[in-house]
């Protein structure tokens, strides 16, 4: 069983349109996050949820909506795609806020032409 | 913002040789320091972290060492093998906060 599951794995849209990734976890963590790694490798966090409450949101453009119906899932939708929104993007979770040891998902590779 | 770099952006071992990864950091509020390992087309996975109050910590072939003095962390990984290339990740944790990302160091093992 996948401990961290993201779908979909490869997204290809066009810009300006609305997109959404979905998160799921099995592990019972209380805390899932949203990074976004550029074609450059650097690994940025965008958001943190705690129990289903935002805790960190990291300077990231309105677009990108997060949102967590459970402590379980934690999706991402973005709206108005732009040519930089390309990256891969990647749920994790932790059992708590500010735990060290993050497991991450496989990765969403969404291009935006 | 972005504190944590890295000194060299990629880093060919003989196998069966020992790999040493650099990272510089510049937050000394830092509570902890990470390392995670990230293989082509997958997640990061975490490999181990040191407590600020540290300076060096063992796990299954790997060694950590927090140098304050000069804000300076290195991961060495002993007797490397094919499976540890990868791209390696330093990172720092600030209380309150979370743990942020550096650029990476891709580690490849020649057989």
């Amino acid at each position: 069983d996948t401990a961290v599951s993201q779908t979909p794995k490869y997204l290809v849209t066009q810009m300006g349109n609305d997109k959404s990734i979905k998160c799921e976890q099995n592990l019972g963590h209380d805390t899932m996050y949203w990074y976004k790694q550029d074609s450059k490798k650097f690994l940025k966090i965008m958001f943190s949820y705690n129990n289903k409450e935002l805790i960190i949101n990291e300077t990231v453009p309105n677009r990108f909506s997060p949102k967590s119906p459970d402590k379980a899932h934690l999706n991402l939708h973005i709206n108005s795609l732009e040519l930089g929104d390309s990256a891969v993007y990647f749920c994790a979770s932790s059992l708590r806020h500010g735990d060290t040891e993050a497991f991450f998902g496989q990765g969403t590779r969404l291009t935006v032409v | 913002g972005e504190s944590v770099g890295l000194h060299l952006p990629t880093l060919s071992v003989q196998e069966g040789d020992n790999s040493i990864i650099n990272c510089a950091y510049s937050n000394s509020a830092s509570d902890y320091f990470i390392w995670y390992k990230q293989e082509s087309g997958k997640g990061p996975q975490f490999i181990i972290d040191i407590r600020s109050n540290m300076d060096k910590r063992q796990g299954q072939r790997v060694t950590v060492l927090l140098n304050k003095t000069v804000k300076h962390l290195s991961l060495q990984i002993a007797a490397t093998q094919p499976g540890d290339s990868a791209v390696y990740f330093c990172a720092e944790n600030i209380p309150g906060n979370q743990f942020y990302f550096g650029t990476g160091t891709s580690l490849t093992v020649i057989p």
